[in-house]
């Protein structure tokens, strides 16, 4: 059974703190992401990784920054965390088989800034 | 970018009855499609993923019908029950190993006793 482990579940974080959520995933996917998911928005892409040492840029990025640092680890950071950030943040990770594409989803983090 | 427009937002309807849901999409390029539900609180599931070859899909109480002509992408539960109450999204992807999926903005399913 695929497995993201997101950590921590629920974070309250200071306006201007930096916050580090991290995602961990014993899948051996090639590809991990990061998105937040806001009420009428559905989900957006934030970062994404095609591999360890690799971040990419999403649809999302300004404000956030991604680290991956081996194949299982990828973490989000915000350096200067503001409100406007309190949201609900997903982890997934995936193969880009082709026909076998797809991807699996951690049970989000709820992050609140105050 | 690709842009995905979902709708509608909220549907409520009552058990046993039908429910659509129908998601448009911009790209032409894309090719693999996603229906995923998130019960509350909970993440994504995976329901079916859809190829460009594919046009129906059948799952358990639900059919995928994908229009490549129109870009056009509904899920049709045939006979709602309870245990779909739920939010449903679509995603769409681009060509082979290109999993940067964007998804719709969702639709929360109301079933009524």
């Amino acid at each position: 059974e695929a497995a993201v482990t997101q950590s921590p579940r629920n974070k309250v974080a200071v306006t201007g703190g930096k916050v580090t959520l991290s995602c961990n995933q014993t899948n051996n996917h090639n590809n991990m992401y990061w998105y937040r998911q806001d009420t009428g928005h559905g989900l957006r892409l934030i970062h994404y990784s095609y591999g360890a040492g690799s971040t990419e840029k999403g649809d999302i990025p300004d404000g956030y920054k991604a680290s991956r640092p081996s194949q299982e680890n990828f973490s989000l950071i915000l350096e200067l965390a503001t409100p406007s950030q309190t949201s609900v943040y997903f982890c997934a990770s995936g193969d880009g088989r082709g026909a076998n594409t797809e991807v699996f989803f951690g049970k989000g983090t709820r992050l609140t800034v105050v | 970018g690709e842009q995905v427009e979902q709708r509608p937002p909220h549907l409520s309807v009552r058990e046993g009855d039908s429910a659509v849901i129908t998601c448009t999409y911009t790209d032409p390029n894309s090719y693999y499609f996603f229906w995923y539900k998130q019960e509350p609180g909970a993440s994504l599931q995976l329901l079916m993923k859809v190829f460009s070859s594919t046009e129906i899909n059948e799952g358990q109480g639900f059919t995928v019908l994908l229009n490549k002509k129109d870009k056009r992408l509904s899920l049709n539960l045939t006979a709602a029950h309870p245990g779909d109450s739920a939010a449903y999204f679509c995603a769409v992807s681009e060509d082979y190993g290109n999993e940067k999926i964007t998804f719709g903005a969702g639709t929360k399913l109301t079933i009524k006793p």
